[in-house]
């Protein structure tokens, strides 16, 4: 079955210091992963996917198949980081796109 | 282009009513997908569509259910309302599934159930 934890409900963070936001997965095949971010008052949007292998906004994610891991990471926390992340999960066409319950990080001054 | 669209935004209605909710995809989507985001919950996975068809379904009452219309787009219908079916319901649309196609998001339809 497929499942994603997202293991931190809220994750406060120094502005400057550097963030993890944690996220596993279980899938039984070659899995998809994204992470999604929701700013306040703003629509669900894609963060970054781990196909793209790219960083946006400073952040990055290394799929980790031996550990199901997908953890999101950046070196340096801005305030503007401050918003609900979600953890995705997909996989072939024939599996649906599954969303870990969100962590939401608060970059504190 | 014009992103995806939800109506309407706001509903309140009573315990036992049903409820339509309509989402328009980007033009040349032709997946939808529903999610129902609670702050326990966070999204959970109502269904997806394709080509007028039933794709995937979450683990949902029979209560929900849904269709797609041959321009792609979705509307989903709560029948027998229930308190804990408030919830704010979205709506992503995306080129078809797969590994790099990414969802985009309608801004979604808060429903409350008193």
């Amino acid at each position: 079955a497929q499942r994603v934890t997202q293991p931190e409900k809220l994750l406060s963070v120094f502005k400057g210091a550097p963030v993890e936001l944690k996220c596993n997965y279980s899938y039984s095949g070659s899995p998809e992963l994204f992470w999604y971010v929701q700013y306040s008052r703003q629509r669900l949007q894609l963060l970054l996917r781990h196909i793209s292998r790219e960083s946006i906004k400073g952040f990055t994610a290394d799929l980790n198949k031996g550990e199901t891991s997908f953890h999101l990471k950046k070196p340096f926390a801005q305030e503007e980081d401050s918003a609900m992340y979600y953890c995705a999960l997909g996989g072939s066409p024939a599996d649906k796109i599954i969303f870990g319950k969100g962590t939401r990080l608060h970059i504190l001054p | 282009k014009a992103g995806v669209t939800q109506t309407p935004r706001y509903l309140i209605k009573t315990r036992g009513q049903q409820v339509t909710l309509s989402c328009s995809p980007i033009s040349g989507h032709r997946s939808v997908s529903w999610y129902q985001q609670t702050p326990g919950q966070g999204l959970q996975f109502l269904f997806e569509y394709f080509s007028e068809t039933q794709r995937n379904k979450g683990n949902f009452p029979g209560r929900f259910s849904g269709r797609q219309f041959s321009n792609s787009r979705s509307e989903m219908n709560v029948s027998t309302l229930e308190l804990g079916d408030s919830a704010l319901y979205l709506c992503a649309s995306s080129v078809d599934r797969g590994t790099y196609n990414e969802q985009f998001f309608g801004p979604g339809t808060r429903l409350t159930v008193l």
